[in-house]
């Protein structure tokens, strides 16, 4: 019954590689989000979209693009892999109500470029 | 550039000690605050939110809010080994238009050791 759910867990390629990673939500919200956390726990922002509408568009090189077939999924594929890829890519939905913006994340997707 | 900065620690307390963590933010615009926990190798999980000045408790959890200063802090009772984890602050700031590009700009954490 998990309300964000992201595949695959562990994702471990080549350089070069192109790789997707995908996510889905349960919670009815309208937005959803992909963040990127670095070794050293640093988590930022990639992209947010809104009814499956790109919104945030964070420096990200395009070689990482976001899907949203409904603003219940939404997909991240990445393209020529680099060896600074890797990291743990967590996809997260937000409910937002009474000024007060609540993130839920999803269990991330540890991404290893070799 | 808009920041939120945090000291990334270790941060080592006793158990049974208060753990105090602490958080400052760029811009005066931000709206409301969030302390996340995360355990290693798990998400971020979200334990308290602040939006007003003053204190905020949540059991053995007390959420700090200081507009004028930019400064939020997290202080934790009776630490237990359970509260060892890495504790990071978000800031929601102000959207560029409309509510879907509201958006959580995080520090880079804190980590917490409870020793036992």
């Amino acid at each position: 019954d998990t309300a964000v759910s992201q595949t695959p867990k562990y994702l471990v390629t080549q350089m070069g590689n192109d790789k997707s990673i995908k996510c889905e939500q349960n919670l009815g919200h309208d937005t959803m989000y992909w963040y990127k956390q670095d070794s050293k726990k640093f988590l930022k922002i990639m992209f947010s979209y809104n009814n499956k509408e790109l919104i945030i568009n964070e420096t990200v090189p395009n070689r990482f693009s976001p899907k949203s077939p409904d603003k219940a999924h939404l997909n991240l594929h990445i393209n020529s892999l680099e060896l600074g890829d890797s990291a743990v890519y967590f996809c997260a939905s937000s409910h937002f109500k009474g000024g007060i913006l609540k993130l839920f994340f999803g269990s991330g997707t540890q991404l290893s470029v070799l | 550039q808009k920041e939120v900065e945090q000291n990334s620690g270790p941060l080592s307390v006793p158990e049974g000690a208060i753990a105090s963590l602490n958080c400052t933010y760029s811009d005066r615009g931000s709206q409301s605050f969030f302390w996340y926990r995360q355990y290693s190798g798990k998400s971020p999980e979200l334990i308290m939110f602040i939006y007003s000045n003053g204190d905020k408790e949540d059991g053995r959890f007390t959420a700090q809010l200081n507009k004028a200063s930019q400064y939020v802090s997290l202080l934790i009772r009776d630490s237990q080994p359970s509260d060892s984890a890495t504790y990071l602050c978000a800031v929601n700031l102000r959207p560029l238009s409309g509510a879907g590009s509201y958006q959580l700009t995080f520090g880079k954490g804190t980590k917490l050791s409870v020793i036992p």
